[in-house]
Parts: C-alpha cells; structure tokens; sequence
C-alpha cells in the first residue's frame, strides 16, 4: 500500500511556467518530509525538505507548501527552466522510525 | 562531499544466479538502505542497516538478503536471480535527515 500518494506521473511545462507537483500522506505520525530530485542516469538528490510546524518553505525558485490539516504537501517551482527537467519524488518519515516512503515520482519536463 | 559508490553500473545475470550488488560510503555513516525503482512504482526500501552486521526488513524483502561486515560496505544479495528482480537498485547513505544515493545499478535477469 502506498503511504504516500504522489500526481502527476509526468508533468509538461513551458519554460517559465510555473510546475507544481501534489502527494498526500494518511499517515499522521509522519513529521518530515522531502523532496528529491533525479536526473537521468544519477541517484535521488535532496532538493528542499519542510516539517509541520511551518506551512511553507522556499529555496531560490522552489517552494513546498504544507497543508497540515488536509496531510497533504507539494512542490512548486517556479519559473521553470529546461534544466529543471528531471524526476522529482515526495517523501515523509515518521517521527519514530529510520524509514522514508517515497511517492511514485513525477517526471518533469520543461520546454524551452 | 558525501560519496556513495555502487560497484557496477549495469549487470546482466542468468535466472538462478546469484547476484551481489556492493555499495561503498565514505562518510563513516550508521545508516545504510537499498531500494528498488521502478517505473510507476517509486523507490521501496529492500533494506537497511543501522549499524554494522544489523539489518531491518524494509516493505519488499523477499528474495532478497544483505550483508554489512564493515560500516563502510554494505551489500545486497539475490540468493536466486529471477526476471521479476529486474529493476535498478539504488544504494543510500544517511546523515543526519538526508539520504546519499549511489548513481544505482540496472540489474536485467534474463
């Protein structure tokens, strides 16, 4: 069963546009949660990553938005460069355990 | 920077081999995991280990074991390779709240 819920499987966008990808957990006793991105032929990496206590978090042109009460996250990314096309995946982690549960992944691309 | 180092790139076995997928760290990390991706399905944790010759079931073990001898090392065995294990596998170290993947290795099963 999948823990957390991840949409778009893939994601087209102009150059400039805004991306937004969307997951939403069950799960209440999950209190991390990151995002990842990977580019072809390379692992994971850590993109930008949010707690609960705060509904929002930016980095450059990445921002999550946090909403607690409906458990869900997204990320969006705004204006969307072709070098951001890439896979993206949520995660969470429970405020207990050693485990991420990754979402089923996003595939980004931005046309130039 | 953190490096994660997995042995081979690409790897092809017969149906009934057995398999080790090795992954090195150099951070002096507690934690290790191995996942599987695949297309649709995500990453799913195989297995991981928090400390050396400890390891913890993640949501897919079946056929599946691991070794960790040294804190650096930790490896992923198919005791009996089968079609259905053809994936990438991704090695990843922990430190602190962040997860170091290895580049993954395209394991086919033929």
């Amino acid at each position: 069963q999948q823990q957390v819920k991840q949409s778009p499987q893939s994601l087209i966008v102009q150059k400039g546009g805004i991306s937004i990808i969307n997951c939403a957990y069950e799960n209440t006793a999950f209190d991390y949660f990151p995002w990842y991105q990977q580019f072809p032929g390379k692992g994971p990496a850590l993109l930008i990553a949010i707690r609960p206590d705060v509904s929002e978090k930016k980095e450059g042109r990445f921002t999550i938005s946090f909403n607690k009460s409906a458990k869900q996250f997204s990320l969006h990314i705004m204006d969307s460069q072709p070098g951001d096309s890439a896979t993206y995946f949520c995660a969470a982690e429970k405020n207990t355990g050693n485990q991420f549960y990754f979402g089923t992944g996003t595939s980004l691309t931005v046309i130039p | 920077d953190v490096k994660v180092t997995q042995s081979s790139r690409y790897l092809v076995k017969r149906t009934g081999e057995k398999v080790f997928l090795e992954c090195v760290q150099d951070m002096d990390h507690e934690n290790m995991f191995w996942y599987r991706q695949d297309p649709g399905l995500g990453l799913r944790l195989i297995y991981f280990s928090y400390d050396v010759k400890m390891k913890e079931k993640g949501d897919i073990p079946e056929g599946y074991s691991v070794s960790r001898e040294k804190k650096e090392r930790f490896s992923l065995i198919l005791e009996s390779a089968s079609t259905n294990q053809t994936s990438m596998y991704l090695c990843a170290s922990r430190g602190w709240e962040k997860l170091f993947f290895g580049s993954g290795t395209q394991l086919s099963v033929l």
